[in-house]
């Protein structure tokens, strides 16, 4: 069955440092793989996207992530986090049954920064 | 400007209830879905409509019905509130049923 996993539930970083947030999928053809932020109280932004291509994918807010096929994995980085990346981040995969966008989710991450 | 917009933000209501969630999209999309986050932040669709056509129910209760008047609405309405259904209700569209989803700002339903 399809399934996400984002092994981390909650991590905390200093402002200015590096970050890296892991994705790890199960999904039986080439994916589409979707990184997702949620900050308090408000929907869900779309962080980046990958669909074909290049597997280092650029997205907003200095975000990117590489697909690597190998291990399965989808890891979302920032070289430097700001005190606004604070919020929680979803890893998701589509589309599936006959090319239905249906996303699966991962449980999600819960970014803290500390000034 | 509101790309997906979703009323009401907030809903409170007793058990036994029959309430609606209004959604709406202004971004000329095919296709609209229904995602429910529950209390763990975990989040799983509900339903899926694709030209006004149902085209995902995920196995979710009878009491939870879809509606979609036009391509620019998908409504939710929801019979005989269980405490159960107290989430977080995500409207989403895509352009089309391969594309990217952009999501709504999500209305909280409190049932009592």
């Amino acid at each position: 069955a399809q399934s996400v996993t984002q092994p981390d539930i909650h991590i905390t970083v200093s402002e200015g440092a590096s970050l890296e947030l892991r994705c790890n999928y199960s999904y039986g053809a080439t994916p589409y793989l979707f990184w997702y932020v949620q900050s308090p109280g408000q929907g869900l932004q779309l962080l980046l996207k990958y669909f074909s291509g290049d597997t280092l994918v650029q997205g907003i807010k200095g975000f990117e992530a590489e697909f690597k096929r190998s291990q399965s994995s989808f890891n979302l980085r920032k070289p430097s986090v700001h005190w606004s990346d604070a919020a929680e981040y979803f890893c998701a995969v589509g589309p599936f049954s006959g090319g239905y966008n249906k996303l699966i989710f991962g449980a999600g991450t819960r970014l803290a920064v500390h000034p | 400007d509101t790309a997906v917009s979703q009323t009401p933000k907030y809903l409170v209501t007793q058990m036994g209830n029959d309430k609606s969630i209004k959604c709406e999209q202004n971004l000329g999309h095919d296709t609209m879905y229904w995602y429910k986050q529950d209390s763990k932040k975990f989040l799983k669709i509900m339903f899926s409509y694709n030209n006004k056509e149902l085209i995902i129910n995920e196995t979710v209760p009878n009491r939870f019905s879809p509606k979609s008047p036009d391509k620019a609405h998908l409504n939710l309405h929801i019979n005989s509130l269980e405490l159960g259904d107290s989430a977080v209700y995500f409207c989403a569209s895509s352009q089309r049923l391969d594309n990217e989803q952009f999501f709504g700002p999500g209305t909280r339903l409190t049932v009592l």
